[in-house]
């Protein structure tokens, strides 16, 4: 069974970190580009970050260019985002999803994880 | 950006009407490889995205036939032939063709 575990999220100052981590199991990691959506409470849906499936290309939104960072582990068969000078507005529920392909557009997301909640306050 | 419209907003069908949610793009969705990068996702309460339709027309694995996406360029359709209590949820369209990669604001259907 594919399957993708989110972790990593918790409650957290403005101005500090936070590393997500996403577990995939039952398919095989590296042939896929991997992205991350996010949802802010009671909003729709924003698309993140993307990378392909050998990290050779990458891609951020950009309300998060220059403060995360995405990437991973094929040998472990892990995706990652590092989360830096968090604001508010980045309060959301954060999923990992898997591309259809190794490229990190023309592309769609299947399967999602159930997502993990990053909560930025004070 | 290629910024993704959804009309209508919100939805109220009787279960075994039709239902149909139109997405616009900003720029054609359609790649010089001659498919055309336009997806609908289905929200459920609690759940994550799930997969509804790839490259305009094409059901997903398990979708129930249903379901229906055409349009080409810049317009899109999804339309629900008859609408069932299951269908309840939030729809997404979103376009791959380019990063960033983005989302309509959802069109949210619940039953009369």
């Amino acid at each position: 069974e594919v399957q993708l575990v989110e972790s990593g999220g918790g409650l957290v100052q403005p101005g500090r970190s936070l590393r997500l981590s996403c577990a995939a199991s039952g398919f095989t990691f590296d042939d896929y580009a991997m992205h991350w959506v996010r949802q802010a409470p009671g909003k729709g849906l924003e698309w993140v970050s993307g990378i392909s499936w050998n990290s050779g290309s990458i891609g951020y939104a950009d309300s998060v260019k220059g403060r995360f960072t995405i990437s991973r582990d094929n040998a472990k068969n892990s995706l990652y985002l590092q989360m830096n000078s968090l604001r508010t507005e980045d309060t959301a529920l954060y999923y990992c999803a898997r591309a259809s392909g190794y490229s990190s557009t023309r592309n769609c997301f299947d399967p999602w994880g159930q997502g993990t909640l990053v909560t930025v306050s004070s | 950006d290629i910024v993704m419209t959804q009309t209508p907003l919100s939805l109220s069908v009787t279960p075994g009407q039709p239902a149909s949610i139109s997405c616009k793009s900003s720029q054609s969705l359609l790649h010089s490889d001659g498919k055309t990068y336009l997806y609908w996702y289905l929200q459920k309460p609690g759940q994550p995205p799930q997969l509804l339709i790839y490259e305009v027309s094409n059901r997903f694995s398990g979708v129930p036939d249903r379901f229906s996406g055409s349009g080409s360029g810049t317009d899109f359709t999804l339309k629900i032939s008859r609408v069932e209590a299951e269908d309840v949820g939030v729809y997404y369209c979103m376009q791959s063709i380019q990063l960033p990669l983005t989302f309509g604001q959802g069109t949210r259907l619940e039953i009369k």
